[in-house]
């Protein structure tokens, strides 16, 4: 069956403390992997797309990473801003698996 | 440019009726994408389109789901009968090209609540 976990469910962080989120995913075909960003009320905002293992992508304070079975999403150094639930989805075939998100606090 | 809309923003039903939820997506996008996300859960899928063909509904729960795009902007997804457990926020994404993988642009989303 088709799956996507992420970890850990909540997350909170001082300013400046670096950590990461993680991805596992168990689908067949997979054409590729998204991070994105959700505020309260609102849609998820694109982060990154991850297309075949080994491959990294890097915007601001964040760096997703991919490998066989699994992604991180790197955030270093992070800011209030920076709060919001991160998402992960896999396109496998025609269609796109969500997880249930990690939510990020980061407190000044 | 303006990005994806959807309207209404909010919509509360009473058990029993029927609901039409409004996607506008990128002008000039071709596909279109309907998830539903419960309270605290990652989107689901519900039914991809590409211009005006819906090609994969396997996501809808029920048939009381129905969606459409008849020419190939504009979508409605439409919802009869409505029962408490559809209440969600329910999210239209469109994508520039086909099927991907390429990035979507999702819309704010219309929280349906039924009592």
């Amino acid at each position: 069956e088709d799956q996507v976990t992420q970890s850990p469910e909540a997350l909170r962080l001082q300013e400046g403390e670096s950590s990461s989120l993680n991805c596992s995913y168990t689908v067949s075909g997979l054409r590729g992997l998204f991070w994105y960003r959700q505020d309260p009320g609102k849609g998820p905002e694109f982060l990154f797309t991850l297309y075949s293992a080994g491959e990294e992508k890097e915007k601001e304070r964040l760096k997703a990473t991919l490998t066989k079975k699994e992604s991180f999403l790197h955030i270093t150094a992070p800011k209030p801003e920076d709060s919001a639930t991160y998402l992960c989805a896999v396109q496998a075939r025609n269609q796109f698996y969500f997880g249930t998100g990690t939510s990020l606090t980061v407190i000044p | 440019g303006a990005g994806v809309s959807q309207s209404p923003r909010y919509k509360v039903a009473k058990r029993g009726q029927d609901v039409a939820l409004r996607c506008d997506p990128i002008s000039g996008h071709v596909s279109l994408f309907w998830y539903q996300q419960a309270l605290g859960q990652g989107p689901e899928f519900l039914t991809y389109f590409q211009n005006e063909a819906q090609l994969d509904k396997s996501g809808l729960p029920s048939d009381r789901f129905f969606a459409e795009r008849p020419e190939g902007s504009v979508s409605t997804l439409k919802i009869q009968r409505t029962q408490q457990e559809d209440s969600a926020v329910y999210l239209c994404a469109s994508t520039l090209e086909g099927l991907g993988p390429y990035e979507q642009y999702f819309g704010p989303g219309t929280r349906l609540t039924v009592t």
